[in-house]
């Protein structure tokens, strides 16, 4: 089955620096990674995602970059802000002709100090 | 509004006693999902179901049942808690193979 490895567990940040949340998947029919962001005593929340189709996508101060052939995707964050701290999720899944349910990694929590 | 519902927020209950967890959407969501929350934040999960009358085990083993009687309402049941079913547990449903939308979750505290 799949495998999603997540880094960093931890990521502090001033704010106004950037963040970078990177992971990695196993399986290479996986063909679309969203990024989910949960606040405290809030369930998560899909804030962005990709399909295996694009290398990149934007909105706002989020971006999402895919590498297919190393089989690993990245969160970026432009001009942090406290309110960004938060844990994210990455995840990995396939579409149709595989299962839709999602393989989750581990988490980071994002620390953005005023 | 368009949302997913999980009642209660927060749950405090004595060691044995049966408790059903309740989660509802109003999004017409056929696919939805029960996920177990660790104090390390990883996301487990426990029971999914893809249609009324559907449901299967996930990848975490679990003492608790799910139903699937209507297309909105997906309940969690625990026959008698322990303290180890002490927990956040997080409901979430989909409508295409693209994105779940997740509830607020019930923190479970079984003493």
């Amino acid at each position: 089955g799949e495998n999603v490895e997540q880094h960093p567990s931890t990521l502090s940040v001033q704010e106004g620096d950037s963040a970078v949340i990177k992971c990695t998947y196993s399986d290479s029919a996986s063909n679309y990674f969203p990024w989910y962001k949960q606040e405290l005593g809030k369930g998560p929340q899909l804030i962005i995602d990709i399909r295996s189709n694009v290398g990149e996508k934007k909105d706002q101060r989020i971006a999402v970059t895919l590498n297919k052939t190393a089989k690993h995707f990245s969160l970026h964050i432009t001009e942090t802000q406290p309110e960004d701290s938060a844990v994210y999720f990455c995840a990995a899944s396939r579409g149709s002709g595989g299962s839709y349910i999602p393989t989750f990694g581990r988490g980071t929590s994002l620390i953005v100090h005023p | 509004e368009a949302d997913i519902y999980q009642t209660p927020r927060y749950l405090v209950i004595g060691t044995g006693k049966k408790i059903t967890l309740e989660c509802s959407q109003t999004m017409g969501h056929d696919k939805m999902y029960w996920y177990q929350q660790d104090p390390g934040m990883e996301l487990h999960l426990i029971h999914y179901s893809y249609g009324v009358n559907s449901t299967e085990k996930g990848d975490l083993s679990s003492e608790s049942t799910v139903s699937r009687i209507r297309t909105e309402h997906f309940p969690l049941t625990l026959e008698s808690a322990r303290p180890s079913h002490t927990s956040q547990y997080l409901c979430a449903s989909s409508g295409s193979i693209y994105g779940y939308t997740f509830g607020s979750g019930t923190r479970l505290t079984v003493v």
